[in-house]
């Protein structure tokens, strides 16, 4: 059975970043596309990228150059980096194994407050 | 990016009703829809994909419909357990973009 599960502070300073891990179960990160999406308070569900079975990268533009993902295929986990991140960056994020049909699985999200 | 509008904000219904929730894309999407179900304090679960094929495990009381840039989700026989948020989501051109989600509570 496929898991993931996000781990990573649950506060973050303004300007600073924000660093999460999504580490997979059950299934390789050479297969398929793994990416991380945040819903806000309100509901707002936000796309934010994947890195790809080959390790390619894709961004959601919205983000311009402040994210960044990564991988570790030996632990089977992937990274999420948020540069100079803000207040309104405050968000439950999520990590999910995507493909052309949607977003199968997900891991629990986990919550990230950006404040001083 | 292709902007999703979804239909009602918030919904309540008796048990036993059926209810559907509209989404409308900005542009031709091409059946690559699909819905997402999120129970409270819980991760969204895939319960349909490519528009109207049933994710497996997903109860047959949902199904999807739609085309171009006009789709929908209906819930046969309302039950408790289906008291959730509901999000589309168009996987047809990057960045995947959301609805802004449904609501769905009893009456």
């Amino acid at each position: 059975e496929v898991q993931l599960q996000e781990s990573g502070p649950g506060l973050v300073k303004p300007s600073q970043s924000l660093s999460l891990t999504c580490s997979v179960t059950g299934y390789s990160i050479t297969s398929n596309y793994w990416g991380w999406i945040r819903k806000f308070p309100g509901n707002k569900m936000e796309w934010m990228g994947y890195i790809s079975y080959s390790g390619s990268t894709s961004y959601n533009p919205s983000l311009k150059s402040r994210i960044s993902i990564t991988r570790d295929t030996s632990k089977n986990q992937f990274f999420l980096q948020l540069n100079s991140v803000t207040t309104e960056d405050t968000a439950t994020y999520y990590c999910a194994r995507g493909s052309t049909i949607g977003f199968a699985y997900w891991g629990q999200g986990t919550l990230v407050t950006v404040s001083s | 990016d292709i902007q999703m509008t979804q239909s009602p904000a918030s919904l309540s219904a008796s048990l036993g009703e059926t209810v559907t929730i509209e989404c409308l894309a900005s542009e031709d999407i091409y059946s690559n829809l699909a819905w997402y179900q999120q129970k409270p304090g819980k991760s969204p679960q895939l319960l349909i994909y490519y528009a109207n094929s049933l994710n497996d495990g997903v109860p047959s009381r949902f199904s999807g419909s739609g085309s171009g840039t006009q789709y929908s989700l209906k819930i046969n026989s309302l039950q408790s357990e289906d008291v959730s948020i509901y999000f589309c989501q168009q996987n047809y051109d990057s960045p995947p973009t959301f609805g802004g989600g449904t609501k769905l509570e009893l009456k």
